[in-house]
């Protein structure tokens, strides 16, 4: 069975500061995903990581994956108040097409 | 373009009761997925449809929870009766192409609550 774990669960930063939210998973994956979560809405799509090494960028939002590790990083550069959300990763099994493995959410909240 | 949009976004009902969510992917999606997050807990898969066949239905708890998808289009997911474990936000979702990214996009929950 396909296991994701998230971390840290809550995170509170400054305004201006880094931080790293950490994404591993248990079985071989070719598919990981980064969904933004604000209160009562959708999970809004961020980055799609297809291949061993992917990294991409996004503003102050970068990930990165390593298959051989099965980590995903999810890096926070200089953040902003208006990055206050949940952020969730997601792993698609390797040979499936369907369902979605979802780690417990990381809670951002973004200090002034 | 509209998203994913689901309905209602929120149903307060009464253990025992019977309740009725509404998803209505976005157009052209032949995939059309559900999840729920009970509190405190992770986002769990339930089932995914292909146009208006089941594909994987292994995420569905227990017998009391039935899903259509009638001519492909919009799904509903009914709880009968609904228990008080129930309770959560259940989520829609609707990707286009099973060989490409698959990404999903997921509509904004319906928040139940029973009783």
């Amino acid at each position: 069975e396909l296991k994701v774990e998230q971390n840290p669960l809550f995170l509170s930063m400054q305004e201006g500061k880094n931080y790293t939210i950490y994404c591993n998973y248990s079985t071989t994956s070719d598919r990981l995903y980064w969904y933004r979560q604000d209160p009562g809405k959708s999970l809004e799509s961020l980055f799609v990581l297809l291949s061993n090494g992917a990294v991409k960028q996004e503003g102050r939002l970068m990930a990165s994956l390593d298959t051989k590790a099965r980590l995903s990083t999810l890096h926070i550069t200089a953040a902003v108040h208006d990055l206050s959300a949940t952020y969730f990763c997601a792993v698609l099994l390797a040979g499936t097409a369907s369902k979605l493995t979802f780690g417990t959410g990381t809670r951002l909240q973004v200090t002034l | 373009e509209a998203g994913v949009t689901q309905f209602p976004s929120h149903s307060v009902i009464e253990k025992g009761q019977t309740v009725t969510l509404r998803c209505d992917p976005i157009s052209g999606h032949d995939n059309l997925y559900w999840y729920r997050r009970v509190m405190g807990k992770e986002i769990k898969f339930l089932l995914h449809f292909v146009k208006e066949s089941k594909q994987d239905e292994s995420g569905m708890p227990n017998n009391r929870f039935l899903a259509e998808r009638t001519g492909g289009t919009y799904s509903t997911l009914k709880v009968q009766p609904a228990e008080l474990e129930d309770s959560g936000v259940y989520f829609c979702a609707s990707s286009q192409n099973r060989l490409a990214a698959n990404e999903q996009f997921f509509g904004p929950g319906t928040r139940l609550t029973v009783l």
